[in-house]
């Protein structure tokens, strides 16, 4: 079945660590990518896309993704993570003959101070 | 500020009744989706209006319906309300180019929770 699937139920960090968060998709052809973040109490807010070019994408407050095509991936990163960031990440897939954005079941991260 | 406005923040409704959640989409934005988030869960795809008909629908019965108006805002219907309908459900907004990955806008939702 076509899904969305991120690894990771809840991940707890401290701060200044590294973080990766894992996505894969099963959707076939060109899709378009997406990363959403949702703080506590508030909506969902974009992180990053991606839907051509260079596969690695910088998004807003230090996030990165990488687009591996062969592996049906778009994993999250960032190099040190702060208490801020502690929240519910969600990967989304916009794939052909779709109009909607299909999510996986999201990260929670929790980051302690 | 969300450009997203959904109303009410929050709903108590009994079992067996109807309910009816209201989205004005962001300015410019001329296409609706209408999502369920469950607790713990990732947002499922209701269905998406656009031009005032609906486009596409994900995998919910009948009972939920809705409508968009000429000025793009958008109404969510859901009947019969059973327990399992309590969520989050959640408006986006975005231009008639999604296909081309510009992504929604989302709302801060509506909390209803069925008893």
């Amino acid at each position: 079945a076509q899904s969305v699937s991120q690894h990771n139920h809840h991940v707890i960090l401290s701060e200044a660590a590294s973080l990766e968060l894992g996505c894969n998709y099963s959707y076939g052809g060109t899709v378009n990518l997406f990363w959403y973040v949702q703080y506590p109490g508030q909506h969902l807010q974009l992180l990053l896309k991606y839907f051509s070019g260079d596969p690695l994408v910088k998004g807003i407050k230090g996030f990165e993704a990488e687009f591996i095509k062969s592996k049906f991936s778009f994993n999250l990163r960032k190099p040190s993570v702060q208490w801020s960031d502690t929240a519910e990440y969600f990967c989304a897939v916009n794939a052909p003959g779709f109009n909607d954005m299909r999510f996986g079941a999201g990260t929670r991260l929790t980051v302690k101070p | 500020d969300a450009g997203v406005t959904q109303s009410p923040t929050h709903l108590i409704k009994t079992r067996g009744q109807q309910v009816t959640l209201r989205c004005s989409p962001k300015s410019g934005h001329d296409t609706v989706s209408w999502y369920q988030q469950a607790l713990g869960q990732g947002p499922q795809f209701i269905f998406q209006y656009y031009e005032e008909e609906e486009r596409q629908r994900g995998n919910f019965p009948d009972r939920f319906s809705g409508h968009q108006f000429p000025n793009y805002s958008s109404e969510l219907n859901v009947n019969a309300l059973l327990l399992g309908d309590s969520a989050l459900y959640l408006c986006a907004s975005s231009s008639a180019h999604i296909a081309r990955g510009y992504g929604y806008t989302f709302g801060s939702g509506t909390r209803l929770t069925v008893v």
